[in-house]
């Protein structure tokens, strides 16, 4: 196991279109995290599963966002009728229950046209 | 106001030279504090993780948190162009909480 992987690494879509992103953690963590990061700034956080449960959300992950984790292995992320302010690079985190900093998969870089 | 500032530099030093990097926050309720160095296009690795205040030293690199200033630190010596990167701090509450704050980043060129 090589860490934390992400598919696609880069999706370019039109304005409406509906994406979704894969992340598949290291394979002993169950606690997953998804973070978006926008040019020149930090990454922010969106969501955490703990297993399969979602247990937190963040107020920037709005109605158009859902994330799902069946089974608590890999996890998806949908964006629904994308918009331009969705261009990010969409990272995923994963670490033991004990852990605290995680390790972060590569990114997918997203392109809203 | 932003919980975590961090100077988003462009910053530049010769091979050789002590890098400081710097951010400051404002929750006192923060008592983990990482370093992140994120290389372009890529995400961003664990560098340092300290809890409340002190140092911390590996190798080059030295981490430090003043929780009565909220301000922490991170010096690299010895600095090296494979050391060019952007270097995020990140802090967290708890150790059950669930989100990272990140600072912006600081992009550093370690010029040979």
């Amino acid at each position: 196991d090589t860490g934390v992987s992400q598919d696609p690494r880069h999706k370019i879509t039109k304005r409406g279109q509906n994406v979704t992103f894969r992340c598949d953690p290291i394979s002993e963590h169950n606690r997953l995290y998804w973070y978006r990061q926008t040019l020149g700034q930090g990454p922010e956080f969106l969501t955490y599963f703990q297993n399969e449960a979602q247990l937190e959300k963040s107020r920037l992950l709005s109605d158009r966002f859902s994330a799902e984790r069946p089974k608590g292995s890999f996890s998806t992320l949908e964006i629904q009728r994308t918009e331009q302010g969705d261009s990010a690079m969409y990272l995923c985190a994963s670490s033991l229950a004990a852990g605290l900093a995680g390790a972060f998969g590569p990114g997918t870089r997203l392109t809203v046209l | 106001q932003k919980e975590v500032e961090q100077d988003p530099g462009p910053l530049s030093v010769p091979e050789g030279a002590i890098v400081s990097l710097n951010c400051t926050y404002s929750n006192s309720a923060f008592q983990y504090f990482m370093w992140y160095r994120q290389y372009s296009r890529k995400g961003p690795e664990l560098l340092m993780y300290t809890y409340s205040s002190g140092n911390k030293e590996d190798g080059r690199f030295t981490a430090q948190v003043d929780k009565s200033s909220k301000y922490i630190s991170l010096f690299i010596r010895d600095s090296q162009p494979s050391d060019s990167a952007t270097y995020l701090c990140a802090m967290k509450n708890q150790t059950g909480a669930n989100n990272l704050f990140f600072g912006t980043g600081t992009r550093l060129t370690v010029i040979p």
